[in-house]
């Protein structure tokens, strides 16, 4: 069990930019989660995988982020046209199906946009 | 809506107990999770209440009253490694709702 890993831990792009981040889940989990976190705050939902299916997405997410797990293992998750407020630390999170209470979380990828 | 209450921030001693509350409201309810958080880190599980009544997991235990849409984590033994955030999150389908956080400092 390596446990979840992100990719970059961290990110500086300029206004207008597109990003990547990439989330490798622990091994045997089949559903994977982004979350996104701002100082002082809880993460929030952005949206859940199980397996390659898109189960859910936030409704407070913008038509300018989209994320892929296309084989069922890593996901990505972009932001286009960034904006100033998209900084934030984004968390992506896995467990077994079924297990939605226990989550396990990687480091995340802290985003600042300029 | 959904919404969750805790208390911004709570102090004590080492080798002490306390209680950290949450209230929630949501449309829709599976359990009450417990994570915890430190400066920099990633959040990481510590208990779950699916049922009412209390789970105990050494040190820390956690409480659910489904009727009174409550919760609360219960630190004993307080050490300085538990100071960190504390969120309760509300499992709901398969997604969690965080709180805003509670945040704890243990004082020697």
């Amino acid at each position: 069990d390596t446990g979840v890993s992100q990719d970059p831990r961290h990110k500086i792009t300029k206004r207008g930019q597109n990003v990547t981040f990439r989330c490798d889940p622990i091994s045997e989990h089949n559903r994977l989660y982004w979350y996104r976190q701002t100082l002082g705050q809880g993460p929030e939902f952005l949206t859940y995988f199980q397996n390659e299916a898109q189960l859910e997405k936030s409704r407070l997410l913008s038509d300018r982020f989209s994320a892929e797990r296309p084989k069922g293992s890593f996901s990505t998750l972009e932001i286009q046209r960034t904006e100033q407020g998209d900084s934030a630390m984004y968390l992506c999170a896995s467990s077994r199906k079924g297990g939605g209470e226990t989550q396990y979380f990687g480091p995340g990828t802290r985003l600042l946009v300029l | 809506g959904q919404s969750l209450e805790q208390p911004s921030e709570v102090t004590a001693v080492e080798g002490a107990i306390v209680q950290i509350n949450c209230t929630y409201q949501t449309s829709g309810f599976y359990g009450l999770s417990w994570y915890q958080q430190h400066d920099g880190g990633a959040p990481t599980f510590l208990s779950y209440n699916g049922l009412d009544g209390l789970e105990e997991t050494g040190r820390f235990s956690s409480f659910l009253s489904r009727s009174d849409s409550y919760g609360y984590l219960l630190l004993q033994e307080l050490q300085m490694k538990d100071s960190a955030s504390y969120f309760c999150a509300v499992c709901n389908t398969d997604k969690l709702i965080f709180g805003t956080g509670t945040r704890l400092q243990v004082f020697p």
